[in-house]
């Protein structure tokens, strides 16, 4: 079975810094998504970012990026130039991808990112 | 396109007392999910359903919850009777492939109920 972790629980970070939060997950699979959410306190669930496995280039949305190491599964989110509107619990997710038609996400617990003025 | 739309946004009720979540997917995804968020246990995948056809219940509780898709624009998910245990923030998600690029959309969640029942 597919697991995802997400070893830091709470992060800060101050304005206008980078910050890294770590995603690794297990799993038998070849092909599969991998997803970074954003669930600032109003709840919503954003989709930040993704990444296909079969795709050996690293995912890029903006000021966010992932660096994706397939052999290690190892999924990091950078943020850069982070803004106040970044404080948010961040979800990293795992799909796999076949023909069975199963596209249910494996969440992991989540990392609070504060964002300091 | 308006996303995903969940009502009602909050939920107070009785114990014992019926309750119905309500979600309308985005026009032209094909699956939908429904999931419940609570502190102890995070996010738990309840049901999902493709093309109205439910997939995958395992993640129901019990037999109180039920999960309807009449048609390609709306789902419900019922509580009943509701228990104190059931208050949380429930989220319906929908997704699709791209039949022109294969690509997979990656869900996109409503705002979500949150549920209390006292």
């Amino acid at each position: 079975a597919q697991t995802v972790t997400q070893s830091q629980p709470e992060m800060s970070v101050q304005e206008a810094e980078t910050v890294t939060l770590s995603c690794t997950y297990d799993t038998s699979e070849n092909n599969y998504y991998l997803f970074w959410y954003k669930q600032p306190p109003s709840r919503q669930m954003i989709l930040v970012i993704r990444q296909e496995a079969y795709k050996q280039q690293n995912a890029t949305e903006n000021r966010f990026s992932v660096n994706f190491q397939k052999a290690a599964k190892s999924f990091s989110l950078k943020i850069s130039d982070s803004q106040l509107g970044d404080t948010a619990m961040y979800f990293c997710a795992f799909m796999k991808h076949d023909n069975s038609g199963t596209y249910k996400y494996i969440f992991g617990t989540g990392t609070r990112l504060k964002v300091l003025a | 396109d308006a996303g995903v739309i969940q009502s009602p946004r909050h939920e107070v009720t009785e114990m014992g007392q019926e309750v119905t979540l309500r979600c309308k997917p985005i026009s032209g995804h094909d699956y939908l999910f429904w999931y419940r968020q609570t502190m102890m246990r995070g996010l738990e995948l309840l049901i999902y359903f493709n093309n109205n056809v439910p997939i995958d219940d395992s993640g129901m509780p019990e037999d109180r919850f039920s999960a309807k898709m009449p048609n390609a624009s709306f789902s419900t998910l019922k509580i009943q009777p509701s228990e104190p245990r059931d208050s949380a923030v429930y989220f319906c998600a929908s997704s699709t492939t791209s039949r022109w690029t294969g690509r997979y959309s990656g869900y996109t969640f409503g705002s979500g109920t949150r549920l209390t029942v006292v």
